[in-house]
């Protein structure tokens, strides 16, 4: 079945430091990929998203790439703020379904 | 912005109680999910709807229910909750965008059973 694993957690870093979190993914057809954000006490907020191979996702200083020959989709930041700590998920959408699958989520604290 | 609602964002009932977790949305989504998301953060998707009169079971067996008379109103219900319910429970409604769906998701409402 589809499935999607991220990097485990938690992750700590220094402010102005650089992020990466990275997902990998298995799927049977040719999926969209997700970055969803979880800050406490709240829902999921999109992130960003890419549709296709070689797309590039970018939102508030994020980025990532559909890397389709490595079946990737790593989220990465050159610098990361206070307020981006937070849980972040990756996600996969199969076109004729619209169902999401979550990868298992990764705590993010960044430290003044 | 998008424009999902869930109520209540917190409840605290006892064991046995019956309760309806309330989610709405102003879009006009024909899609819509209910996931819990346990205390390890992880989602499970329970329930889904792919329109008014159509209701599915998720990917994680619960024993709740819902309904879809409206399509802006996805309600799940627990007739009798237990301390295993105790979670977090988020509303999701999907629509197709250029290139594929994308997921809009509610507050949530975290849940305590006593």
């Amino acid at each position: 079945g589809d499935s999607v694993t991220q990097m485990e957690g938690p992750v700590t870093l220094s402010e102005e430091a650089f992020l990466t979190i990275n997902c990998t993914y298995t799927a049977t057809g040719y999926p969209s990929l997700f970055w969803y954000v979880q800050y406490p006490g709240e829902g999921l907020q999109l992130l960003l998203k890419a549709t296709k191979a070689d797309d590039k996702g970018s939102n508030k200083g994020f980025e990532a790439t559909y890397r389709k020959e490595t079946t990737s989709f790593h989220l990465e930041k050159g610098s990361v703020q206070v307020s981006d700590s937070a849980v972040y998920f990756c996600a996969l959408i199969l076109t004729s379904y619209g169902k999401l699958t979550f990868g298992q989520g990764t705590i993010l604290t960044v430290h003044p | 912005e998008a424009d999902i609602y869930q109520t209540p964002r917190y409840l605290v009932i006892g064991t046995g109680k019956k309760i309806t977790l309330e989610c709405s949305q102003t879009m006009g989504h024909d899609k819509m999910y209910w996931y819990q998301q346990d205390p390890g953060m992880e989602l499970h998707l329970i329930h889904y709807s792919y329109g008014v009169n159509s209701t599915e079971k998720g990917d994680l067996s619960s024993e709740s229910t819902v309904s879809r008379i409206r399509t802006e109103h996805f309600p799940l219900t627990l007739e009798s909750a237990r301390p295993s319910h105790t979670s977090q429970y988020l509303c999701a409604s999907s629509e197709y965008v250029t290139g594929g769906y994308e997921q809009f998701f509610g507050p949530g409402t975290r849940l305590t059973v006593l």
